[in-house]
């Protein structure tokens, strides 16, 4: 079955400091990916989606992604953190084409100390 | 343009008993999905609908009904409470003109005793 699997369950970072969260997926086949975001209180809100191309997405708040299709991940990064991207990060993969079903990773939560 | 709505955001039900979650949208999405949100097992699909009048089974689709009579509508039913069925729901919409990106409404958090 596909999986989705993100390394770290809690990330802890002073604030300027660089950030990578890892995510790895288990599916074979073509697949759209996602970065989604909770910050406390709120709703997940899509941070930046990988479909095809150059494999270096970048999304909303200097966030960015790189797909490696060899390693089946796709890893978020950002070079210098704040306090206000203390949040709860999702990885998530869809089956593409034709599939409905998008599947998310456990989460991430990171924490900035200011 | 309110976007993804639940209701009700809380509730508390006994063992046993029933209720419906309402999630509605305004943004004309063909798909729409119930999400379940437990601490350390992210987000994991109950059910889904890829238009009006159509549903399938997600990953776990236990305990759970599901109806989809209008396009903005898709309602998540407990016919029978159980307290593994305490949680954090979440209802999303998405579109293939998106490119499936989904929206996502605010949640229900639901205790079961």
């Amino acid at each position: 079955a596909q999986s989705v699997s993100q390394h770290n369950h809690h990330v802890i970072l002073s604030e300027a400091a660089s950030l990578e969260l890892g995510c790895n997926y288990s599916y074979g086949g073509t697949v759209n990916l996602f970065w989604y975001v909770q910050y406390p209180g709120q709703h997940l809100q899509l941070l930046l989606k990988y479909f095809s191309g150059d494999p270096l997405v970048k999304g909303i708040k200097g966030f960015e992604a790189e797909f490696i299709k060899s390693k089946f991940s796709f890893n978020l990064r950002k070079p210098s953190v704040q306090w206000s991207d203390t949040a709860e990060y999702f990885c998530a993969v869809m089956q593409s084409p034709g599939g409905f079903k998008t599947i998310f990773g456990a989460g991430t939560r990171l924490f900035v100390k200011a | 343009n309110a976007g993804v709505t639940q209701t009700p955001k809380f509730r508390v039900l006994k063992t046993g008993q029933s209720m419906t979650l309402l999630c509605a949208q305004d943004m004309n999405h063909e798909y729409m999905y119930w999400y379940r949100q437990d601490p350390g097992m992210g987000l994991r699909l109950i059910h889904y609908s890829v238009g009006e009048g159509t549903t399938a089974k997600g990953e776990v689709p236990d305990g759970y009904n599901v109806s989809r009579l209008k396009k903005q509508n898709f309602l998540l039913g407990l016919e029978s409470a159980a307290p593994s069925q305490t949680s954090v729901y979440f209802c999303a919409s998405s579109d293939p003109g998106s490119r499936y990106e989904q929206y996502f409404g605010p949640g229900t958090r639901l205790t079961v005793t």
